[in-house]
């Protein structure tokens, strides 16, 4: 079983909102990352946990604000958001944040701000 | 940084036909590991295959395979009786040996017609 879950699929928030994006994987993986992904484009990497600690950061707005509870889920809360933070947000998850390790995605949340 | 290139933004192959789609990069590493992931209209990024830059045989998955050439920086994908579900955009990814990061080329979008 390589499944990773997102929840929600969509949503759309007014800039004064705060939500929540939710991941989820039951594999035992202990890295995972948080991926934004605009139309047509590649995704580029926002954030990496290893054994629920923030590893990486990449230079992210502080309006959004990750979150690890456990080993099996990985959260992105958001606040404050622009209309150009409308996107693809994609969690993905390894075995370890070792390089030799495949990534395994999610199918990706649909995020809209108004 | 790594920067990975796909030349061929769109891509068309017939039902039953070969394709093969390009991906080059740029490292002066030697010690490195590629990837080729798929991303179908459902949005969900699925592996395809990964290549270990130590190894002088290419990978193969099914009716994948890919053609790696160290020396020329050069990291093909070979669909071989292309199906329909083919259908999708391609991205190939670089993965530093010490790194976290996948660096992802821009894609090729795969149409597949009857």
């Amino acid at each position: 079983d390589t499944e990773v879950t997102q929840t929600p699929k969509h949503l759309v928030m007014g800039m004064t909102n705060k939500k929540s994006l939710k991941c989820e994987q039951h594999m035992g993986h202990r890295a995972m990352y948080w991926y934004k992904q605009k139309a047509k484009k590649p995704p580029e990497l926002m954030f990496v946990y290893s054994y629920e600690k923030l590893s990486i950061n990449e230079s992210v707005p502080s309006r959004f604000s990750p979150e690890c509870p456990n080993s099996s889920l990985l959260n992105l809360h958001l606040h404050a958001l622009q209309p150009e933070d409308s996107a693809l947000y994609l969690c993905a998850s390894s075995t370890s944040q070792g390089a030799q390790e495949t990534q395994y995605f999610g199918p990706g949340t649909r995020l809209l701000v108004l | 940084a790594q920067t990975v290139t796909q030349s061929q933004p769109e891509m068309s192959v017939q039902e039953a036909e070969t394709v093969t789609l390009s991906c080059t990069y740029d490292t002066s590493e030697s010690d490195y590991y590629l990837f080729w992931y798929k991303q179908p209209p459902s949005r969900q990024m699925i592996l395809v295959i990964r290549q270990e830059a130590y190894k002088q045989q290419n990978a193969t998955e099914n009716r994948f395979s890919v053609n790696f050439q160290k020396a020329a920086k050069s990291f093909s994908l070979k669909i071989s009786d292309s199906q329909l579900g083919d259908a999708a955009m391609y991205f190939c990814a670089y993965r530093s040996a010490g790194g976290y990061a996948l660096n992802f080329g821009k894609g090729t979008s795969l149409l597949v017609t009857p």
